[in-house]
């Protein structure tokens, strides 16, 4: 069984521009998370959905990070304008439904100079 | 939301000994509680969960206890070997679809 996919695994922006981020989920996962992981701290949820609805985003800063899963399958999450604080690793994860076993992907690690 | 809180940030074993993290939980209504393991540079790995019906959930090792009155789990590693080394990151999440994760213990295993 193929894991969640993400890409790219590393990217390097400069601060005030603009990234995104790719996850394809595991086939039949209908929740889908993206994670923000700073160095050194737990993994911190921005959004889930449920297919294509957002079900919680309280954590997703909304004046500059957006996603969207549009037909209930990938899903991307963009910075815009990157912060140097944003840096960190980004972890996508996608379970059966809620509350069940999330299976994470590698991770993109985004680095704002 | 739910907020949760982990302890110790650090630990250090010798090999074969016990290891026990404690994480406490604010939100009553809660009812899904994951472990995870992280080792360095990789993802984490869900190593075992419990749910609120049950105080107590054991896989070879690794075993979690949950306490709801008192609002705080526990993982307990048994027997630690040094590939037991990693960080460990519990969780909380109720049906509200609120997944909190503690900040990590970073867990030393000393052969």
């Amino acid at each position: 069984e193929a894991g969640v996919a993400q890409s790219p695994r590393y990217k390097i922006i400069e601060k005030r521009q603009s990234v995104a981020f790719w996850c394809n989920p595991i086939s039949g996962h209908a929740t889908l998370y993206w994670y923000q992981q700073i160095l050194g701290q737990g993994p911190k949820l921005l959004i889930q959905f449920q297919n294509n609805g957002v079900v919680d985003d309280s954590q997703l800063p909304k004046d500059r990070f957006s996603a969207e899963r549009l037909k209930g399958v990938d899903s991307t999450l963009k910075i815009q304008p990157a912060k140097l604080e944003d840096s960190a690793v980004y972890l996508c994860a996608s379970s059966l439904a809620s509350l069940e076993t999330q299976y994470f992907g590698p991770g993109t690690r985004l680095l704002v100079l | 939301g739910e907020n949760v809180e982990q302890h110790p940030s650090t630990l250090s074993v010798q090999e074969g000994d016990s290891a026990v993290i404690k994480c406490t939980y604010s939100d009553s209504a809660s009812n899904y509680f994951p472990w995870y393991k992280q080792e360095l540079g990789k993802r984490p790995q869900l190593i075992i969960d419990i749910r609120s019906n049950v105080g107590e959930k054991k896989d070879q090792r690794i075993a979690v206890t949950l306490n709801k009155t008192a609002k705080h789990f526990s993982l307990h590693i048994t027997e630690t070997q040094p590939e037991d080394s990693a960080v460990y990151f519990c969780a909380a999440s109720s049906s509200n679809n609120d997944m909190r994760f503690g900040a990590g213990t970073r867990l030393t295993v000393k052969p």
